[in-house]
Protein backbone atom coordinates (compact mmCIF):
# COMPACT_ATOMS: atom_id res chain seq x y z
CA UNK A 1 0.00 0.00 0.00
CA UNK A 2 1.61 3.05 -1.01
CA UNK A 3 0.93 5.99 0.96
CA UNK A 4 3.02 9.71 1.45
CA UNK A 5 2.89 12.38 4.05
CA UNK A 6 3.66 15.81 3.79
CA UNK A 7 4.61 17.71 6.94
CA UNK A 8 6.34 20.82 8.02
CA UNK A 9 4.99 24.54 9.49
CA UNK A 10 2.02 25.85 9.20
CA UNK A 11 2.80 29.32 9.56
CA UNK A 12 6.17 30.76 7.92
CA UNK A 13 6.81 34.21 8.15
CA UNK A 14 7.52 36.60 4.97
CA UNK A 15 11.43 36.26 3.35
CA UNK A 16 11.85 33.11 5.73
CA UNK A 17 12.86 29.38 4.35
CA UNK A 18 10.05 26.68 4.04
CA UNK A 19 11.22 23.24 4.40
CA UNK A 20 8.75 20.32 3.74
CA UNK A 21 9.25 16.93 4.23
CA UNK A 22 7.26 13.93 2.02
CA UNK A 23 7.28 10.68 3.79
CA UNK A 24 6.11 8.13 2.03
CA UNK A 25 5.78 3.91 2.21
CA UNK A 26 4.53 1.28 -0.21
CA UNK A 27 7.77 1.51 -3.00
CA UNK A 28 11.64 2.92 -2.45
CA UNK A 29 13.28 5.67 -3.86
CA UNK A 30 16.02 4.05 -5.22
CA UNK A 31 13.72 1.56 -7.19
CA UNK A 32 14.19 2.12 -10.77
CA UNK A 33 11.63 4.23 -12.36
CA UNK A 34 9.98 5.93 -9.52
CA UNK A 35 10.03 9.54 -8.73
CA UNK A 36 8.29 11.77 -6.04
CA UNK A 37 7.08 15.07 -7.11
CA UNK A 38 6.18 18.29 -5.12
CA UNK A 39 2.91 19.93 -6.14
CA UNK A 40 1.09 23.48 -4.11
CA UNK A 41 -2.34 24.56 -4.69
CA UNK A 42 -3.07 28.27 -3.47
CA UNK A 43 -6.86 28.57 -2.00
CA UNK A 44 -9.12 28.50 -5.04
CA UNK A 45 -6.72 28.29 -7.40
CA UNK A 46 -5.34 25.42 -10.05
CA UNK A 47 -2.51 23.17 -9.39
CA UNK A 48 1.03 24.21 -9.99
CA UNK A 49 4.17 21.97 -9.92
CA UNK A 50 7.36 22.73 -8.14
CA UNK A 51 9.54 20.10 -8.18
CA UNK A 52 10.70 15.85 -8.82
CA UNK A 53 13.07 14.08 -7.71
CA UNK A 54 13.95 10.66 -9.68
CA UNK A 55 15.23 7.35 -8.42
CA UNK A 56 18.90 7.91 -10.22
CA UNK A 57 19.05 11.86 -8.16
CA UNK A 58 17.81 13.47 -10.93
CA UNK A 59 16.43 16.85 -10.17
CA UNK A 60 13.78 19.29 -12.33
CA UNK A 61 12.28 22.53 -11.26
CA UNK A 62 9.22 24.94 -12.26
CA UNK A 63 11.14 27.42 -14.84
CA UNK A 64 9.32 30.16 -12.68
CA UNK A 65 10.22 29.22 -9.32
CA UNK A 66 13.99 27.07 -9.65
CA UNK A 67 16.11 30.29 -8.13
CA UNK A 68 14.05 29.27 -4.81
CA UNK A 69 13.83 25.34 -4.79
CA UNK A 70 15.65 22.72 -4.04
CA UNK A 71 14.86 19.05 -3.68
CA UNK A 72 16.10 16.31 -1.78
CA UNK A 73 15.91 12.41 -0.66
CA UNK A 74 16.99 10.52 1.89
CA UNK A 75 16.43 6.85 0.60
CA UNK A 76 16.79 5.37 4.04
CA UNK A 77 14.79 7.42 5.43
CA UNK A 78 11.95 7.24 2.86
CA UNK A 79 12.05 10.69 2.57
CA UNK A 80 11.57 13.46 0.13
CA UNK A 81 12.76 17.33 1.32
CA UNK A 82 11.69 20.25 -0.82
CA UNK A 83 12.91 23.93 0.69
CA UNK A 84 11.41 27.31 -0.52
CA UNK A 85 13.36 30.53 -0.01
CA UNK A 86 12.51 34.09 0.41
CA UNK A 87 8.60 33.26 1.36
CA UNK A 88 6.32 35.84 0.52
CA UNK A 89 2.47 35.78 1.12
CA UNK A 90 1.46 34.89 -2.43
CA UNK A 91 3.28 31.37 -1.91
CA UNK A 92 0.06 30.58 0.87
CA UNK A 93 -0.98 26.96 -0.52
CA UNK A 94 -1.39 23.60 -0.05
CA UNK A 95 1.60 21.42 -0.67
CA UNK A 96 1.41 18.00 -2.14
CA UNK A 97 3.82 15.06 -2.50
CA UNK A 98 2.90 12.67 -5.12
CA UNK A 99 4.29 10.28 -6.41
CA UNK A 100 5.28 9.00 -10.03
CA UNK A 101 6.62 6.15 -11.78
CA UNK A 102 8.16 5.76 -15.62
CA UNK A 103 5.10 7.53 -17.05
CA UNK A 104 5.31 11.32 -16.50
CA UNK A 105 1.94 11.32 -14.08
CA UNK A 106 1.56 10.75 -10.31
CA UNK A 107 -0.26 8.11 -9.41
CA UNK A 108 -0.26 8.27 -5.00
CA UNK A 109 -0.81 11.83 -3.43
CA UNK A 110 -0.46 12.84 -0.20
CA UNK A 111 -3.33 14.62 1.93
CA UNK A 112 -1.41 17.96 1.52
CA UNK A 113 -0.53 20.65 3.92
CA UNK A 114 -1.66 24.35 4.44
CA UNK A 115 1.38 26.82 4.69
CA UNK A 116 0.63 29.92 5.79
CA UNK A 117 2.87 32.68 4.87
CA UNK A 118 2.19 36.03 7.16
CA UNK A 119 3.73 38.39 9.59
CA UNK B 1 6.02 28.22 -23.50
CA UNK B 2 3.31 25.64 -23.52
CA UNK B 3 0.09 26.20 -22.36
CA UNK B 4 -2.66 23.76 -21.46
CA UNK B 5 -6.60 25.61 -21.54
CA UNK B 6 -10.00 23.96 -19.77
CA UNK B 7 -12.97 25.60 -20.00
CA UNK B 8 -13.96 27.12 -16.43
CA UNK B 9 -16.84 25.10 -16.03
CA UNK B 10 -18.93 22.40 -17.35
CA UNK B 11 -22.30 21.53 -16.51
CA UNK B 12 -24.50 18.17 -16.91
CA UNK B 13 -27.65 16.33 -16.11
CA UNK B 14 -26.97 12.91 -14.07
CA UNK B 15 -26.93 10.29 -16.34
CA UNK B 16 -26.21 12.49 -19.45
CA UNK B 17 -22.51 12.49 -20.85
CA UNK B 18 -20.12 15.04 -19.77
CA UNK B 19 -16.94 15.72 -21.72
CA UNK B 20 -13.96 17.97 -20.56
CA UNK B 21 -11.32 19.24 -22.74
CA UNK B 22 -7.97 20.47 -22.75
CA UNK B 23 -6.28 22.69 -25.71
CA UNK B 24 -2.57 22.83 -26.27
CA UNK B 25 -0.80 22.62 -29.35
CA UNK B 26 -0.26 19.54 -30.67
CA UNK B 27 -1.12 17.95 -28.02
CA UNK B 28 -2.19 14.76 -29.80
CA UNK B 29 1.54 14.06 -29.45
CA UNK B 30 2.05 14.50 -26.14
CA UNK B 31 1.06 11.74 -23.57
CA UNK B 32 -2.55 13.19 -21.18
CA UNK B 33 -3.32 12.44 -17.89
CA UNK B 34 -6.34 13.10 -15.74
CA UNK B 35 -7.05 14.42 -12.28
CA UNK B 36 -10.41 14.72 -10.17
CA UNK B 37 -10.18 16.78 -7.25
CA UNK B 38 -13.04 17.00 -4.88
CA UNK B 39 -13.38 20.12 -2.34
CA UNK B 40 -11.18 20.11 0.86
CA UNK B 41 -9.32 16.42 -0.39
CA UNK B 42 -5.99 15.44 -2.68
CA UNK B 43 -6.32 14.74 -6.19
CA UNK B 44 -7.02 11.77 -7.45
CA UNK B 45 -5.68 9.91 -11.23
CA UNK B 46 -8.37 9.18 -13.42
CA UNK B 47 -7.13 8.61 -16.67
CA UNK B 48 -3.41 7.96 -17.61
CA UNK B 49 -1.44 7.70 -21.04
CA UNK B 50 -4.32 9.46 -22.65
CA UNK B 51 -7.12 6.97 -21.81
CA UNK B 52 -6.02 4.51 -19.86
CA UNK B 53 -7.27 3.97 -16.26
CA UNK B 54 -6.32 3.38 -13.15
CA UNK B 55 -7.29 0.21 -11.37
CA UNK B 56 -10.48 1.01 -9.16
CA UNK B 57 -11.41 3.73 -11.45
CA UNK B 58 -15.00 3.24 -13.17
CA UNK B 59 -15.45 2.32 -17.05
CA UNK B 60 -17.91 5.63 -16.53
CA UNK B 61 -14.03 7.62 -17.04
CA UNK B 62 -12.76 7.65 -20.45
CA UNK B 63 -10.17 9.64 -22.40
CA UNK B 64 -9.08 10.37 -26.08
CA UNK B 65 -6.94 12.89 -27.62
CA UNK B 66 -5.53 14.39 -31.23
CA UNK B 67 -4.66 17.31 -32.96
CA UNK B 68 -4.76 20.28 -30.49
CA UNK B 69 -7.15 18.86 -27.92
CA UNK B 70 -7.71 16.18 -25.30
CA UNK B 71 -11.22 15.23 -24.01
CA UNK B 72 -12.16 13.38 -20.37
CA UNK B 73 -15.34 12.06 -20.87
CA UNK B 74 -17.70 11.01 -17.94
CA UNK B 75 -20.44 8.79 -18.79
CA UNK B 76 -23.73 8.30 -17.40
CA UNK B 77 -22.53 11.46 -15.05
CA UNK B 78 -23.31 10.81 -11.28
CA UNK B 79 -23.47 13.37 -8.39
CA UNK B 80 -20.89 12.07 -6.97
CA UNK B 81 -18.55 13.00 -9.64
CA UNK B 82 -19.21 17.00 -8.89
CA UNK B 83 -14.98 17.95 -8.76
CA UNK B 84 -12.30 19.94 -10.55
CA UNK B 85 -10.93 18.22 -13.12
CA UNK B 86 -6.97 18.37 -14.39
CA UNK B 87 -5.74 17.82 -17.30
CA UNK B 88 -1.82 17.27 -17.28
CA UNK B 89 1.49 16.48 -19.61
CA UNK B 90 5.31 16.20 -19.28
CA UNK B 91 6.89 18.96 -21.92
CA UNK B 92 10.47 19.95 -21.94
CA UNK B 93 10.98 18.78 -18.63
CA UNK B 94 8.66 19.71 -16.46
CA UNK B 95 4.64 19.21 -15.33
CA UNK B 96 2.11 21.48 -16.53
CA UNK B 97 -0.93 21.24 -15.25
CA UNK B 98 -5.03 23.00 -16.99
CA UNK B 99 -6.19 25.64 -15.14
CA UNK B 100 -8.99 23.08 -14.12
CA UNK B 101 -12.65 22.64 -14.69
CA UNK B 102 -15.86 22.38 -12.21
CA UNK B 103 -17.92 19.84 -13.11
CA UNK B 104 -21.26 20.66 -11.81
CA UNK B 105 -24.03 18.12 -11.84
CA UNK B 106 -27.66 19.38 -12.21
Amino acid sequence: QVTLKESGPALVKPTQTLTLTCTFSGFSLSTSGMRVTWIRQPPGKALEWLARIDWDDDKFYSTSLKTRLTISKDTSKNQVVLTMTNMDPVDTATYYCARGSYGDYMDYWGQGTLVTVSS
Amino acid sequence: SYVLTQPPSVSVAPGQTARITCGGNNIGTKSVHWYQQKPGQAPVLVVYDDSDRPSGIPERFSGSNSGNTATLTISWVEAGDEADYYCQVWDSSRYLFGGGTKLTVL
